[in-house]
């Protein structure tokens, strides 16, 4: 089982939004602005998608946006493509002690 | 540009143990935290482990405490995992990855493309 909760699955048609939420406890999500979510295509490495909840790398599109309330992170896919389609995994900080804990992933679908 | 390139996966018995490399180039290495994040066949990630860059600070999940170490030579520009006393949940696909930025963030913005690990007798 792991430590964050994620959906299995979301769906959304082209164009639309769909959102993925990954919930945690106040010891990781909601105790720091320290989540971040990953993309990743089968048999491919991830890829970081958006860091510190709101935040993202160069390069990644503005289509992607972050959000946390409380114990509950959430990723937001605005204007769905064909290409959005992946697994997505949240990860947050844990504390020195576990540094770094993830969701167990959600499989995005482009209907 | 980044590059990071595992090697040492391979088929290893029960109790066995392997030794993980991952090579590192288009980056000044010994300023970053490096990291290995492993995935089981169908499953999600698992954060396995990290060294801070000057190798002084090390952090471990739970689960492979007292059995894996990790450790860099900045020198080299690579990191290593040596795993002892592997276990059948230790089979995975196993990824070198570096810290987005300079420190320690956990924020993983640089993959390799891993290596299996597939412990069975």
């Amino acid at each position: 089982q792991s430590a964050l909760t994620q959906p299995p699955s979301a769906s959304g048609s082209p164009g639309q939004s769909v959102t993925i939420s990954c919930t945690g406890t106040s010891s990781d999500v909601g105790g720091y602005n320290y989540v971040s979510w990953y993309q990743q295509y089968p048999g491919k490495a991830p890829k970081l998608m958006i860091y510190e909840v709101t935040k993202r790398p160069s390069g990644v599109p503005d289509r992607f946006s972050g959000s946390k309330s409380g114990n509950t992170a959430s990723l937001t896919v605005s204007g769905l493509q064909a290409e959005d389609e992946a697994d997505y995994y949240c990860s947050s900080y844990a504390g020195s002690n576990n540094l770094r804990v993830f969701g167990g992933g959600t499989k995005l679908t482009v209907l | 540009e980044v590059q990071l390139v595992e090697s040492g996966g391979g088929l290893v018995k029960p109790g066995g143990s392997l030794r993980l490399s991952c090579a590192a180039s288009g980056f000044t290495f010994s300023s970053y935290s490096m990291n290995w994040v492993r995935q089981a066949p169908g499953k999600g990630l698992e954060w396995v482990s990290s060294i801070i860059s000057t190798g002084n600070y090390i952090y471990y999940t739970d689960s492979v405490k007292g059995r894996f170490t990790i450790s860099r030579d900045n020198a080299k520009n690579s990191l290593f995992l040596q795993m002892n006393s592997l276990r059948a949940e230790d089979t995975a696909v196993y990824y070198c990855a570096r810290d987005l930025v300079v420190g320690i963030s956990g924020d993983f913005g640089y993959w390799g493309q891993g290596t299996l690990v597939t412990v069975s007798s």
